[in-house]
């Protein structure tokens, strides 16, 4: 079965650097999103892309976030100056189209620890 | 925006009863309901789901229904096992505006006891 795959696994950061997060989504899937779920909370919706563009973001993905599909196969996510607050699991996901059921499929995440 | 509750946020059952857990949404144009099992540590994982135009689904020993009227839905497992134990997610999106934001509840951590 087709995955979503993320890198890296785990990424220890000081506060205050930058730090970017890769995925390869799914090939024949056209949407792409983030996610994040603070350790032992909820997954929080960040953002969505499609067609090169945002779609929609969260009230998290301020100016200190931003995304990026640098080339076919990979969908980026940049955190320019880390906080504390952003350690998290941070998931990448992906979809075939935007009808609704359409499955989307989760990543394995990015643990981002922020010291 | 939507707004999804969840309880129970824990719930222990011996290995053989069922277990339900619920969840109520607050948009009433969300028409996908789906339930994701996470393991510690890992990915959530889709394990069903449901959409606006059906009031139930069954996969073996995991079903789930849905009220659109009073706007919630739950997840019903029978015959739990100790690998069900897990934390469990339900989600709304509505699918129309083309493409899926998903909103999660807050989780029901499942414990199954031998």
């Amino acid at each position: 079965e087709p995955e979503v795959t993320q890198t890296p696994s785990h990424q220890v950061t000081q506060m205050g650097q930058e730090v970017i997060l890769r995925c390869v989504p799914i090939s024949n899937h056209l949407y792409f999103y983030w996610y994040r779920q603070i350790l032992g909370q909820k997954v929080e919706f960040l953002v969505s892309f499609y067609n090169n563009e945002i779609s929609e973001k969260s009230e998290i993905f301020d100016d200190q976030f931003s995304v990026e599909r640098p080339d076919g196969s990979n969908f980026t996510l940049k955190i320019r100056s880390t906080k504390l607050e952003d350690s998290a699991m941070y998931f990448c996901a992906s979809n075939r189209d935007g009808l609704s059921g359409n499955t989307i499929y989760f990543g394995e995440g990015s643990w981002l620890t922020v010291v | 925006g939507e707004n999804v509750e969840q309880h129970p946020s824990t719930l222990s059952v011996q290995e053989g009863d069922s277990a339900v857990i619920k969840c109520t949404y607050s948009d009433s144009a969300s028409n996908y309901f789906p339930w994701y099992k996470q393991e510690l540590g890992k990915r959530p994982q889709l394990i069903i789901d449901i959409r606006s135009n059906v009031g139930e689904k069954k996969d073996q020993r995991i079903a789930v229904t849905l009220n659109k009227t009073a706007k919630h839905f739950s997840l019903h497992i029978t015959e739990t096992q100790p690998e069900d134990s897990a934390v469990y997610f339900c989600a709304a999106s509505r699918g129309n505006t083309g493409f899926q934001k998903l909103v999660f509840g807050t989780g029901t951590r499942l414990l199954v006891s031998p």
